[in-house]
Parts: structure tokens; sequence; C-alpha cells
């Protein structure tokens, strides 16, 4: 399978800053990914799905302009929370899809953000 | 409506004995099932996953699962527990292009 990065794997920010989460698909040319939020002993939940070369398609009420996503590369999604509130404070996974397959997803380690 | 339930968000086993970590569902479609597993600061790693055909599917490290339409089931099992199989497991049903998580079960092995 697919080997999947995030960075930083921590971070902590001030409330009304923007932070930035790097995901990266480090052996396999990623053309579809996926963002998920996880809360604490809550399921993982798919924000949005990342497409290459285009818009990424948020889940209904993940807010757009607050979660932005940009896909710029075969290998390369980011996420980016802006104007950070505690409530933000979560844990946010990135998978890519292998194959074609959108059943077929490989996560990576998520990203841990604390916002104060 | 889908959704996926895990029953007991911790279970603690002794080295060598029965694992069984449940997971119910509920889905408007034939479903596809899957068993994740997270070891710390890792990726979720797939573990088994059921599609169609045989309802008893075995995956790595000796796990498996059975589907029972019946009970909405995909309850997870292994024979006899290791020490490195504690970590979080995760029960997801995908479809209409979507994965639907459960909310995770911690399994500690007792030496």
């Amino acid at each position: 399978g697919a080997v999947v990065s995030q960075h930083p794997s921590r971070v902590i920010c001030k409330s009304g800053t923007s932070v930035k989460i790097e995901c990266r698909s480090l052996d396999f040319q990623a053309t579809t990914m996926f963002w998920y939020r996880q809360f604490p002993k809550k399921s993982l939940m798919l924000m949005a799905t990342s497409n290459e070369g285009s818009k990424a398609t948020y889940e209904q009420g993940v807010e757009k302009d607050k979660f932005l996503i940009n896909h710029a590369s075969l290998t390369l999604s980011t996420l980016t929370v802006t104007s950070a509130h505690p409530e933000d404070s979560s844990f946010y996974i990135c998978s890519v899809q292998g194959g074609g397959r959108a059943d077929t997803q490989y996560f990576g380690p998520g990203t841990r953000l604390t916002v104060l | 409506a889908q959704s996926v339930t895990q029953l007991g968000s911790h279970v603690s086993v002794s080295e060598g004995a029965l694992v069984l970590l449940r997971c119910n569902y509920s889905s408007s479609v034939p479903p596809y099932l899957f068993w994740y597993v997270q070891y710390p600061n890792q990726g979720l790693q797939l573990l088994l996953k059921y599609t169609t055909g045989a309802t008893l599917v075995k995956g790595i490290n000796g796990f498996e699962a059975e589907f029972k339409k019946s009970e909405t089931s995909f309850h997870l099992t292994k024979p006899s527990a290791h020490m490195s199989d504690a970590a979080e497991y995760f029960c997801a049903l995908y479809n209409f292009n979507k994965f639907y998580f459960g909310s995770g079960t911690k399994l500690n092995v007792k030496p």
C-alpha cells in the first residue's frame, strides 16, 4: 500500500491564527485524497474529498472558507484551518485513494491540533 | 442512514486469550465492511474487509471477522491475543463513495 505522511504531527496555536497541515503521498501518485476529523472518543468524520488540480468537495456542514484545501500536486494536499478557534481543536487525518477505488484508502498518522 | 457502532471503547484481554471486538452497522444498501488497526503514531492500517461472497473474512495477523446480515454485525476476532495486538481498532462501512467509521476500540493485552 501507499505510504502517507502528515506534517506536523502536533501543533499548538493561538486563537485567531491559521494553521496549515500537509499530507504527502510518499510513494504513490494520488489523484484523490481525503481529509477526516476525529473528536475525542468519536468516530472519524469525512470533511472533504481533495482532487488534484480541482476544487475540493466538502461534506455537508463543513465550512469550506474555514477549512481550505489545496491539492496542487499528485503527492501533496494541504488543509489550512483559518482563524482557528478552540472548538477546532481536534485530530485531523488524511488518506490517499489507491488504485482508482475509493474503498481503498491509505491513511496518514494524523495531526493533533490544539487551539488555545 | 449509514452508521457504525462499536460496543466498548476499551477492551482488555490476557495474552493468549480470545479477542472479540464488536461492531454493528446500519446501512440502507448492502455494505462493504472494514476493520482497521491503528498503532500509536501511525496511520490506520487495513486488517480485513468484506465486500461480497464468503461471510467469514480472514485478515492479517490472525484476525478474522464474520458478516452477519441478520444481526447487522461484523465482529472482529482472534483466537489468541498477542502483546503486539495492543492498538486501537476501527470498524468502518463503505457505501455511496464514503467511509463511515465507528468510534474505535482500544485493545489492551495483559501479560
